[in-house]
Parts: structure tokens; sequence; C-alpha cells
């Protein structure tokens, strides 16, 4: 499959800073992209997606944003608090036909500063 | 609504051995996948399931089988364990669209092979 990746694998922000999390993937005819959060020990959980006919989607604090001329995608968390902390993973979604899963990042954690 | 459960929650086990993984979900999810995630990485596609009674390989099968007897259940079976496939593996479902395909995730087992 193609290969979504994350610019950092750990970001620090100060409790109440909006954090930037940013995403990169290589293949043009992606047409589906959905974060998650994955807390220590629990399963991922999903956070927000957004398809490739959009350039912005905003959830409760959270706004994912998507760059189709450079690629780029990038999870934004308004005033951030101490259970933001986890691990946070971008992912390409299905291009059609057979179910074939979700391509994952390595993921950022995310780490709050008091 | 339980979502998506998965037995058991740890297992450690001996070269050779063999063992079962259980998902189950209430969602009447048509699809189901299996995952696995290494330290560091994010998780990559074992086998997937798009309805009872149908499997097919991801990214990684090797070492693995799967059954989907019944819709609400996803079985994963290692037949001889190999210390490479000590890892955490989620099982996930989905009602995928042909635009989407927003998966929910189960809270995970920690198996290590000896």
């Amino acid at each position: 499959g193609e290969s979504v990746g994350l610019h950092l694998p750990t970001l620090s922000v100060q409790e109440g800073d909006n954090s930037i999390i940013n995403c990169a993937y290589s293949n043009s005819a992606s047409d589906y992209f959905i974060w998650y959060k994955q807390e220590s020990g629990k399963g991922p959980q999903f956070i927000i997606d957004i398809r490739s006919n959009m350039d912005k989607r905003q959830g409760q604090r959270v706004t994912v944003l998507l760059n189709k001329t450079v690629k780029h995608l990038s999870l934004q968390i308004a005033a951030t608090q101490p259970g933001d902390s986890a691990v946070y993973f971008c992912a390409d979604g299905p291009r059609g036909g057979g179910a074939d899963g979700l391509t994952f990042g390595k993921g950022t954690h995310l780490i709050i500063q008091p | 609504n339980a979502g998506v459960t998965q037995t058991p929650k740890f297992r450690v086990l001996k070269t050779g051995q063999s063992m079962t993984l259980l998902c189950a979900q209430d969602m009447n999810h048509e699809y189901m996948y299996w995952y696995r995630q290494d330290p560091g990485m994010g998780l990559r596609l074992i086998h997937y399931s798009v309805g009872e009674g149908t499997t097919a390989k991801g990214e990684v099968p090797d070492g693995y089988n799967v059954s989907r007897l019944k819709k609400q259940n996803f079985l994963l079976g290692l037949e001889s364990a190999a210390p490479s496939q000590t890892s955490v593996y989620f099982c996930a479902s989905s009602t995928r669209t042909s635009v989407a395909d927003t998966q929910y995730f189960g809270p995970g087992t920690r198996l290590t092979v000896l």
C-alpha cells in the first residue's frame, strides 16, 4: 500500500496552547484521510476524517486541514489539555474497490507540559 | 453497546504453540480487520473480511489464519507461534462506503512469544 507518514515522532506543547500535528502522504490519488488518537494501553480512537474533495473540516476542538497541492495533512487541537496526551496517527483510507483497510503512519506522541 | 471487544487481553506463548484471538463487535458492521502494532510503528493490516464467510489477506498475512463464521465475530489464529509474532494485535470493524471507512478499534491483545 501507499505510505502515510508523520513529520515528528514527538511534539511537546504547553497546556492551553494550540497543537499542530502534521502528516504527509505520497499517493496523489488518495481520497480519504482519518486521524486517530491512541492513549497508552488502549486501541486507536477515531478523532476526525476528511475526504479529498474538502480542504478543511472541524470537530470539537479539532480541525483537520488538507493541502492536496503539497500532499499534506494536519490536525490542529485547540487549547490543548492534559487529556490530549497520546499518540496521534494519520491514516490513508480506501481508494475504492476492495476493503483493504487503512494505511497508518508511524504516529506522533503529543506531550503536554503543565 | 460494548463496541469492539477482544479476548484475551494478554497472552504468553512458547515458540511453536498455537492460539486463537477472538474479536467481537455488536455494531452490525460488515467489515472487520486484524492489525498488528509493533513498537514505534503504525498499525499493519494482517487480514480482513468484507462480510460473513469471507476473508482476505492484508499487508502481513504470513503465519496467521482467520475465520468469519458469524458476522459479529472475527477470529485470528496462529498455528505455530514465532518470536517475530510478539506484538499488540488490534481488531477493528467498520461500515465502509465507497468514500469513507471509519474503523472502530478494540482494546488490543498483547502477545508475547518466547
